[in-house]
């Protein structure tokens, strides 16, 4: 089946620096990626909506310039988050549409920023 | 604006019995899924529902789809420890092609 690999899946960073996170579909090609933030216990929710060769879909309210996503291949997504702060620290999925009506998430990546 | 909510947000059952998770979305929706997590990890996909009256069983669980009253359910049966989780439903929306998650059922099964 479709498999999208997200990496890293646990990252520590201090507070002030930026961190990459990496989604690849590894047997199919994903023209659109999805990422979403989840904190302990809550539900998931959409930050943007990533498109290959252009520019990524904001949900409202998620700050663009902190979150950078880059969508510059088929197979790979990267979410940056930029000058990370504590309350930045969550749980990000990326998700890939893998066909008519599949979606495939990835592994998953808990980010702590002492 | 599709909004997505579910009950309970928090079962506690024991083994041996049945219960249904209710999933309501507030507007139409072209799809309905259902998705497992386990604590730590990500989704596990358990079932899509593309149509009215659709119905769906994989184990002791079962999906239905009603779109006229805008609910799905998620029903176990005879529970087993396996199974605690936590459960989510999400809507479609066609045009936007994204999913809006419910807001979870936390699962727990006990002997």
């Amino acid at each position: 089946g479709a498999v999208v690999s997200q990496h890293p899946s646990r990252v520590i960073c201090k507070s002030g620096t930026s961190v990459k996170i990496e989604c690849r579909s590894l047997d199919f090609q994903a023209t659109t990626m999805f990422w979403y933030r989840q904190f302990p216990k809550k539900s998931l929710m959409l930050m943007a909506t990533s498109n290959e060769g252009s520019k990524a879909t904001y949900e409202q309210g998620v700050e663009k310039d902190k979150f950078l996503i880059n969508h510059a291949s088929l197979t790979l997504s990267t979410l940056t988050v930029t000058s990370a702060h504590p309350e930045d620290s969550s749980f990000y999925i990326c998700s890939a549409s893998t066909g008519a009506y599949g979606y495939t998430f990835g592994s998953g990546t808990r980010l702590t920023v002492v | 604006e599709l909004k997505v909510e579910q009950n309970p947000l928090f079962l506690s059952m024991q083994e041996g019995k049945n219960y249904t998770i209710y999933c309501n979305y507030s507007t139409t929706s072209d799809r309905l899924y259902w998705y497992r997590q386990d604590p730590g990890k990500s989704l596990e996909s358990l079932f899509v529902l593309l149509s009215n009256g659709a119905v769906k069983q994989e184990g002791r669980l079962m999906a239905s789809l009603d779109t006229k009253a805008r609910l799905s359910t998620l029903h176990i049966t005879a529970a087993v420890h396996d199974l605690s989780a936590t459960y989510f439903c999400a809507g479609h929306t066609g045009t936007a092609s994204k999913l809006t998650f419910g807001t979870g059922t936390r699962l727990q099964v006990t002997l």
